[in-house]
């Protein structure tokens, strides 16, 4: 099976702008995670969707990110407008059960870097 | 709140046996997850212990103690390809909280 795909793997941008991340999750997984690794800092929860509702969006840092699950398959995660503390590692997972016990399965990752 | 603690950097040599040990504090503990994360690419999932004890799988093996909060991943037979992070993770009710990881470093 394919696996979690992310796009870009990298983007440079300027501060002010606006930047999209796309997951695409493994067929069939209904659970959809987004995670943020910073620099030194542990790999830290965003959002969590069930098909196409945010079941968990405690982790989102405020409102300048903005996570879209149409259709229950592909997301997206828009930061508008960017801020030079968004750089780091965007990570997606998927899962068929809830993250919480059932394995994730990872994309390589977004490196997103804020000038 | 969420805790996860695991050391920074471990350096073991080829051939031997390393233990990366985690301790968690969090709520609404379901079992705790191992994945293993080679520079650059995604994490990979390694192992998921929910009942005390110790379970192997082939190299790595994987300990849980749930009421001291306490688990640890044992890899034997060292091969330069171990050297990657391992992250510790604590399954709650619907997600996984990660600690900073572990960066191992295998040495001839």
């Amino acid at each position: 099976e394919a696996g979690v795909t992310q796009f870009p793997s990298h983007s440079v941008i300027e501060k002010g702008q606006t930047v999209t991340l796309r997951c695409d999750p493994i067929s069939g997984h209904d659970n959809l995670y987004w995670y943020r690794r910073v620099m030194g800092k542990e790999i830290k929860f965003l959002l969590h969707f069930v098909k196409e509702s945010k079941q968990d969006e405690s982790g989102m840092p405020n409102n300048r990110f903005l996570a879209e699950r149409t259709g229950g398959t592909y997301s997206t995660l828009k930061v508008q407008p960017a801020e030079l503390e968004d750089s780091g590692v965007y990570f997606c997972a998927s899962s068929q059960g809830t993250g919480g016990h059932s394995p994730l399965h990872f994309g390589n990752g977004t490196r997103l870097t804020v000038t | 709140g969420q805790n996860i603690d695991q050391p920074t950097e471990m350096t073991a040599t080829e051939g031997a046996i390393v233990q990366i040990n985690c301790t968690y504090q969090t709520s609404g503990f379901n079992g705790l997850f191992w994945y293993q994360q080679h520079a650059g690419e995604a994490p990979t999932f390694l192992s998921y212990n929910v009942l005390d004890g110790l379970e192997e799988k082939g190299r790595f093996s994987s300990f849980l103690s749930r009421s001291k909060g306490y688990s640890y991943l044992l890899l034997k037979e060292l091969q330069m390809k171990d050297s990657a992070s391992y992250l510790c993770g604590a399954g709650g009710y619907q997600k996984v909280t990660f600690g900073t990881g572990t960066k191992l470093q295998v040495i001839p």
